[in-house]
């Protein structure tokens, strides 16, 4: 079984300075990991993905996002957050086996961005 | 990346009707869909999975006979709320993907008001 945790429900940073999103998961399999965006009222877009090639991903609007094994986490971060960034963001795991590429959603952060 | 859509946007209807929501995939075949139920505040859960031309597989604790999947074409995917009342009020998202590609591109979901 698969599972995803995010440790914070609300993250509130001022504009300019530094985002962290943590999550933690759990996998039998050798997982897929993804953060995903979701603004008010609207779909999901992707951030970015890790699929077992470099651990440090980097995705979209500065977004990167590191997998450490040992550690179980996949925590995203932005140097430098902007006020669009503010929206809902879930970290998402894969198991690529018997889950049949079955999503697991975290509980979502929602980022609050101060001008 | 690969888009999908949903129609309608939103949707309000009286209690005891169906509702039907269509989930296309614009520019690939969806050999697997998803459906999502995502409540107020809340992440997404998963409710069904469905391959083309075979009958949809319902998580736990979801009402196959209530809402209803059909997956008929590489393209379409549909989801019938039947006898919908206020607690389906929901916001309602796709997801396809293709082929052995676990990454799943969502549509922008429907949001459904039951009066």
């Amino acid at each position: 079984a698969q599972s995803v945790t995010q440790l914070d429900s609300h993250v509130s940073v001022s504009e300019g300075t530094p985002v962290l999103l943590r999550c933690n998961y759990s996998s039998s399999y050798s997982p897929s990991l993804f953060w995903y965006v979701q603004h008010p009222n609207k779909g999901l877009q992707l951030l970015l993905k890790y699929t077992s090639a470099a651990t440090l991903v980097k995705g979209i609007n500065g977004f990167e996002a590191e997998f450490k094994k040992s550690e179980t986490s996949f925590h995203l971060t932005k140097p430098s957050a902007h006020m669009s960034d503010a929206a809902e963001y879930f970290c998402v795991v894969s198991d690529r086996g018997a889950a049949g590429n079955k999503l697991t959603f975290g509980g979502g952060t929602r980022v609050l961005v101060k001008p | 990346g690969a888009v999908v859509s949903q129609h309608p946007s939103w949707v309000i209807c009286k209690s005891g009707t169906s509702v039907k929501i269509e989930c296309r995939s614009l520019d690939f075949q969806a050999t697997t869909m998803f459906w999502y139920r995502q409540f107020p505040k809340q992440s997404l859960m998963l409710m069904a999975t469905s391959n083309e031309g075979s009958k949809a597989t319902y998580e736990q604790g979801v009402e196959k006979d209530k809402f209803l999947i059909n997956h008929a074409s590489l393209t379409l995917s549909t989801l019938t709320v039947t006898s919908a009342h206020p607690e389906d009020s929901s916001f309602y998202i796709c997801s396809g993907t293709s082929g052995g590609n676990d990454e799943q591109f969502f549509g922008p979901g429907t949001r459904l008001t039951v009066l």
